[in-house]
Order: structure tokens, then sequence, then C-alpha cells
């Protein structure tokens, strides 16, 4: 079975400086997506950036980038120039490939930004 | 609203009663999911649907949980004799082959209270 882990339950950064959550995640599949979700306080969950595994580039949308090490099952989010509005719970999630649809999450890790 | 919308957004129910939760997904999307996201983990994947059909449960759904989505609309998530580890939140979200590369679309969420 797929698992993913985020091995920092919190975060914290200033406000305009830059931070890495991590994410490792195991599978014997060599098609998959994997993911960066945001769930703001109270708020829905929505994507932030998604990784195709075939694909040697790193996603990047605007402030938000991948490191995809694939041989290392690696897959941390950077967010540059950290902004308030970046608070939230983070979670890695994987995705099968091969139309499957489920998504595995990991446990989390809650960011704040301080001012 | 072209959102996912779920009602109720929170419950309270004593042990041993039923809760019905509803899911309406955004209009065009025929893909829709159920997560159950306890607090301060990742959200677990409960169950998705194509159209009407019921296309994969996960363990986790015993037999006191059942979910419908009749008309390939709307969905309903049912649970039976409710327990006190029943209580977390119950995601829904709605996706569309083809479209945004199949993304997740994340409703609000029902947090459900069992005394």
């Amino acid at each position: 079975a797929q698992t993913v882990t985020q091995s920092q339950p919190e975060m914290s950064v200033q406000e305009a400086e830059t931070v890495t959550l991590s994410c490792t995640y195991d599978t014997s599949e060599s098609d998959y997506y994997l993911f960066w979700y945001k769930q703001p306080p109270s708020r829905q969950m929505i994507l932030v950036i998604r990784q195709e595994a075939y694909k040697q580039q790193n996603a990047t949308e605007n402030r938000f980038s991948v490191n995809f090490q694939k041989a290392a099952k690696s897959f941390s989010l950077k967010i540059s120039d950290s902004q308030l509005g970046d608070a939230a719970m983070y979670f890695c999630a994987y995705r099968r490939g091969g139309g499957a649809q489920k998504l595995v999450f990991g446990q989390g890790t809650r960011l704040t930004i301080n001012p | 609203d072209t959102g996912v919308s779920q009602n109720p957004r929170h419950k309270i129910t004593k042990r041993g009663q039923n809760v019905t939760f509803r899911c309406d997904p955004i209009s065009e999307h025929n893909r829709l999911y159920w997560y159950r996201q306890t607090l301060g983990q990742g959200p677990e994947f409960l169950t998705y649907f194509q159209n009407e059909a019921q296309l994969e449960k996960s363990r986790l759904l015993s037999d006191r949980f059942s979910a419908e989505r009749p008309k390939g609309s709307f969905s309903t998530l049912e649970i039976q004799r409710t327990e006190q580890g029943d209580s977390a939140m119950y995601l829904c979200a709605s996706s569309q082959p083809g479209q945004a590369k199949n993304e997740q679309f994340f409703g609000p969420g029902t947090r459900l209270t069992v005394l």
C-alpha cells in the first residue's frame, strides 16, 4: 500500500522569507501523481501544485515550487516570499496512475507566518 | 455558486443515532468522492462514484456506512448507529475527467460530533 509521510507537524516562517515543507512517499508504482494541498482554517482544501512522476522538471506555480526527487521518493514544497495568507495546513498527497482515483494524504504540516 | 457544497456544515448527535450528509458537486463533474478527516490527520479516502455507479469503497467504510448517488448528481453519506469514533470532518470532492487534469475540488466539509 502506498503511504505518504510528512515529518514536520508544524513549521513557522517570517513574512517574506522562504520555507520548505517536506514529504516522503512509498510506492512500487512507476506511474503516479503527487500533490500539495492547502487547507486554511475553517476553509476548504485547495490544490496548490501537482507533479507527474514521469516529468523530470519540477513543477512551479508562482511563489510555490517543488523539489521532486523520484529515486529518493521525496517531494518537498518551497514557498517563496511567504505571505500572511499562506498560513494553513499543508497536505502532501499521492495518486496512483492508470485511472486510479483515490488520493492518499500525509498527516499534514501546520504553517504559521510571523509578521 | 460553482463550488462543491455540503450540508449540514455541523452535526451533533448522540451515540446510536443515524445521520445523513449531503454533497452537491460542481454541476458538470461526473466523479464524486468522500473522505474522512479526523483531528490532526490528513483526509482518508472512503468511496468514489462515477455518475451513479459506486466504483471503489475503502475498508474504512464499515457496514454502518452507506453512500449513494442515485441520479449521478448529489450524493448522500449515511452513518447508522453512530459511535464516538465516527466523530470527524467528512469531506466531499468532485472532478471531471479531461478538465483541469481531473483535479479534485473539495467542499467545506461536514463536521460530525458524536456525544
